[in-house]
């Protein structure tokens, strides 16, 4: 079990909005930033979000991150059939002296 | 800036392995590699990361004292290496530029290394 949790799936229809959580504590979320990766399968992750909120160059603006106390999130908006990966959060964590993996979320374009 | 992994290897339990990643398009003592394993049909985990500059290596809990990260600076080099490979260690291995300690901005193709009698 992840020490950041999030929901084993996600679905949406194309050009739909879907958000994807990612929850922590205070050792992780609460006082660190959060990264997201997609990763599509048989191909390396790929840097999605980067403190908390941050894009890197390249990546459309469909995408956006937000952070809450000990929480954050991942949205996507006008979903497209190339955004069916997984998707997962990151966290450095002050008790493990680690960096910390959600658990991912394998999102679905129906 | 790329990161190139060795290809996939194929060992028996109890043999040893080190796997490579080959960097370039940047100056390799400027940014630690991390390693990260995806063990099949399961998430992400992260391993731990080095500091080429120093061979300084932190490593994540579950790795400690199971795997050695290490850096060859004339290489632009960082490598992954396993004593006595179990099945368990069954896995796609990932290595990736990391700034800022968290963020893994650069990622290799991977290295599949499969443990079987």
């Amino acid at each position: 079990q992840s020490v950041l949790t999030q929901p084993p799936s996600a679905s949406g229809t194309p050009g739909q909005r879907v958000t994807i959580s990612c929850s922590g504590s205070s050792s992780n979320i609460g006082s660190n930033s959060v990264n997201w990766y997609q990763h599509l399968p048989r191909t390396a992750p790929k840097l999605l979000i980067y403190t908390n909120n941050q894009r890197p160059s390249g990546v459309p603006d469909r995408f956006s991150g937000s952070k809450s106390g000990t929480s954050a999130s991942l949205a996507i908006s006008g979903l497209q059939s190339e955004d069916e990966a997984d998707y997962y959060c990151t966290a450095w964590d002050d008790s493990l002296n680690a960096v910390i993996f959600g658990g991912g979320t394998k999102l679905t374009v129906l | 800036v790329q990161l190139v992994q060795s290809g996939a290897e194929v060992k028996k339990p109890g043999e040893s392995l080190k796997i490579s990643c080959k960097t370039s398009g940047y100056t390799f003592t400027s940014h630690w590699i991390g390693w990260v394993r995806q063990m099949p049909g399961k998430g992400l985990e992260w391993m731990g990361i080095i500091n080429p500059g120093d061979s300084n290596a932190i490593y994540s809990p579950s790795f400690q004292g199971q795997v050695t990260i290490s850096a060859d600076k004339s290489l632009s080099t960082a490598y992954l290496q396993w004593g006595s490979l179990k099945a368990s260690d069954t896995a796609m291995y990932y290595c990736a530029r990391i700034w800022e300690v968290t963020i893994h901005d650069y990622w290799g193709q991977g290295t599949l290394v499969t443990v079987s009698s």
